[in-house]
């Protein structure tokens, strides 16, 4: 089976600028979440999605955002773009609790 | 919020050695996972632990978890170059199964051949 794939791997924006990231899950995997990771705050949660519908969410404010599709595949956006939103997003779909993270997404906001 | 905090924030091992990382939750876990990511990669699931005092062995990797279920261990034995990575504990917590992580704040581990 092919594992998730993210895309794209690399991304430069500018301050106030919006960005949408697309994540495919394995094959069968109804559960998608995101993650970001940065050196300083680590690994966070930002929300999970189950059949179209956003079940877990972290604290993060109202500019990211989320949506998944009705093939499972999922979709984050965030909007007004900050300098400390660079970071690498990593999605991870799970079937039975254990997780399968994505390549990720490394973006840069300039 | 609940918390999760791993020690060491970094450890670097003679290769051969043995290396620990220990993992302190602020509140009773239902179960633990541990996740290594190489430099440059993303997390891959090494383990679940779910029972009080449970102890898995992967080969050279052993994971324990707390009796009380509020911390966690791992352990690997003669480290190897192939090791190097982060350690991360997470908390999956989820009111619908574990599909939300709490990570810890991870243990780097470099190796010196």
């Amino acid at each position: 089976k092919a594992g998730v794939t993210q895309t794209p791997r690399y991304l430069i924006k500018t301050r106030g600028q919006q960005v949408t990231l697309s994540c495919s899950p394995i094959s069968g995997h109804r559960s998608v979440s995101w993650y970001q990771q940065t050196p300083g705050q680590g690994l966070q949660f930002l929300f999970e999605y189950f059949s179209e519908t956003q079940r877990n969410k972290g604290n993060f404010p109202g500019r990211f955002s989320g949506r998944q599709f009705s093939n499972s595949r999922s979709e984050m956006n965030v909007s007004t773009l900050e300098l400390g939103d660079s970071a690498l997003y990593l999605c991870a779909s799970s079937l039975r609790g254990e997780q399968f993270f994505g390549p990720g997404t490394r973006l840069t906001v300039l | 919020g609940q918390q999760v905090m791993q020690i060491p924030q970094y450890q670097h091992v003679q290769e051969g050695e043995d290396f620990t990382t220990y993992c302190n939750s602020s509140t009773t876990l239902s179960n633990i996972q541990w996740y290594k990511q190489r430099p440059g990669g993303h997390p891959v699931f090494l383990i679940q632990l779910v029972k009080s005092g449970e102890v898995k062995k992967q080969k050279r990797l052993t994971f324990q978890f707390g009796e009380a279920k509020k911390n966690s261990s791992l352990h690997i034995t003669a480290t190897q170059t192939t090791d190097v990575g982060t350690y991360f504990c997470a908390d999956p917590s989820s009111n619908f199964g574990n599909e939300k992580l709490t990570f810890g704040t991870g243990t780097r581990l470099t190796i010196i051949p």
